[in-house]
């Protein structure tokens, strides 16, 4: 089946340093990625769509500064975490749809660590 | 009120029994989603469905679209269905719900 590859799986960065997240399709083209965000104990959050050749969209809340997001191709969007701080300590994770969203595939997940 | 509401947050059962969590949402979907989150973060989709019923193996979902409420039925369960299973409402987006945590015990 379909894979959804996301990469770092763990980091640990120091305050004020960024940190860059992968995520590919590995076996299908995604010209629509979500990056999430979910702290312990607490649901997923949706922080931004990723579409591929044109500007992400976030949702209210999210600063599209510190979360620089990029879709260069159909199988690559990234996730920038600029600027970092420990309250930016989370779980980020990315998932892409099958074209007309029959289906959904998540990548690993990446737990950022800011010290 | 959020959009996407489970029922209950915790379960525990024992191995064996029949689980069945509950999921109401009050957007309008195209599908709505199920999930399986491990203890290490991973997600993995176990179903993904518009209508009626799907089964795979132990685990039946079935979705009312009428009263906007779904349920994902686990039978026969065993301590490694131990994890959190979250609903997501899918239209263009995923919104999700808080999840259940359920726990298997032998």
């Amino acid at each position: 089946g379909a894979v959804v590859s996301q990469h770092p799986s763990r980091v640990i960065c120091k305050s004020g340093t960024s940190v860059k997240i992968e995520c590919r399709s590995l076996d299908f083209q995604a010209t629509t990625m979500f990056w999430y965000r979910q702290f312990p104990k607490q649901s997923l959050m949706l922080m931004a769509t990723s579409n591929e050749g044109s500007k992400a969209t976030y949702e209210q809340g999210v600063e599209k500064d510190k979360f620089l997001i990029n879709h260069a191709s159909l199988t690559l969007s990234t996730l920038t975490v600029t600027s970092a701080h420990p309250e930016d300590s989370s779980f980020y994770i990315c998932s892409a749809p099958l074209g007309d969203y029959t289906e959904a595939f998540f990548g690993q997940g990446t737990r950022l660590t800011v010290v | 009120k959020n959009e996407v509401e489970q029922s209950p947050q915790n379960l525990t059962a024992q191995e064996g029994e029949f689980i069945t969590i509950n999921c109401s949402y009050s957007v309008g979907i195209s599908a709505l989603h199920w999930l399986q989150q491990h203890p290490g973060g991973g997600i993995v989709s176990l179903f993904m469905l518009s209508s009626g019923k799907k089964k795979h193996g132990r685990l039946i979902a079935t979705i009312n679209i009428q009263e906007k409420h779904s349920s994902l039925h686990i039978t026969a369960s065993h301590p490694r269905d131990s994890a959190v299973y979250i609903c997501a409402a899918v239209n263009n987006d995923m919104r999700f719900g808080a999840g259940t945590r359920l726990t298997v015990k032998p």
